[in-house]
């Protein structure tokens, strides 16, 4: 299996191109979600799903589109770039825990943005 | 106050120490705590989670303390390998999301 799939793994744009970052996983998984990365701050929820049809907003939505018409695609549309964009993005996918909570995340390998 | 909270290192130990990170985190309705680990420029990878009565995988120890609010990771017997940075994850009750820390880096060295 290959897990969690992004495309591209690296990008540079220039301030207000738009362009959609492409996240497949092969597991089955019903939540998908995208976070991105910057030095000293963690990871941060952009959106996230929990099944096929269903997004909603993370920590920081803004300046960025999903959707989720099956349950292996999650893409992330850039809507406008820009340079505060610049970051790496990772998706994650998960299966529920015993819980019922998405907690085992498997990450994709990253996409690193530069926005100029 | 950041929602977790941990000391970015680096931590630089020899081959054979122990050493410990703490992490804290400032909502007390958290219901699910882990440890990850990132090695430099890849994804990061779960390591282990935190139950309240504590749990130990090999060499690895992680421990939550609720009063006090915070989660811990021991790591025994270091080894090169161990060099990564190590990040508290939380997730908050009723809501289907995980919280990052910003991590702590670990650098072993012989």
């Amino acid at each position: 299996n290959a897990g969690v799939t992004q495309t591209p793994k690296f990008q540079v744009l220039k301030t207000g191109q738009s362009m959609t970052l492409q996240c497949a996983q092969d597991m089955n998984h019903e939540y998908m979600s995208w976070y991105r990365q910057d030095p000293g701050m963690g990871l941060r929820l952009i959106h996230y799903s929990v099944g096929a049809g269903i997004t909603d907003q993370g920590e920081v939505p803004n300046g960025y589109n999903v959707s989720r018409s099956t349950t292996e695609d999650f893409p992330l549309r850039l809507l406008s770039a820009a340079p505060s964009q610049t970051s790496v993005y990772f998706c994650a996918s998960s299966y529920w825990s015993s819980r019922g909570r998405a907690e085992s995340y498997t990450f994709g390998s990253g996409t690193r943005l530069t926005v100029v | 106050r950041k929602e977790v909270e941990q000391d970015p290192g680096p931590f630089n130990v020899p081959e054979g120490a122990t050493v410990a990170f703490n992490c804290t985190y400032s909502n007390s309705a958290s219901q699910s705590f882990f440890w990850y680990r990132q090695d430099c420029r890849k994804e990061p990878k779960l390591l282990m989670s935190v139950y309240s009565s504590g749990n130990e995988d090999g060499r690895f120890t992680a421990q939550l303390n609720r009063a006090s609010q915070y989660i811990s990771l021991l790591i025994r017997d270091s080894k090169l390998s161990d060099s990564a940075t190590y990040l508290c994850v939380w997730g908050p009750k009723g809501y289907n999301k995980l919280i990052f820390g910003a991590g702590t880096r670990l650098a072993v060295h012989p």
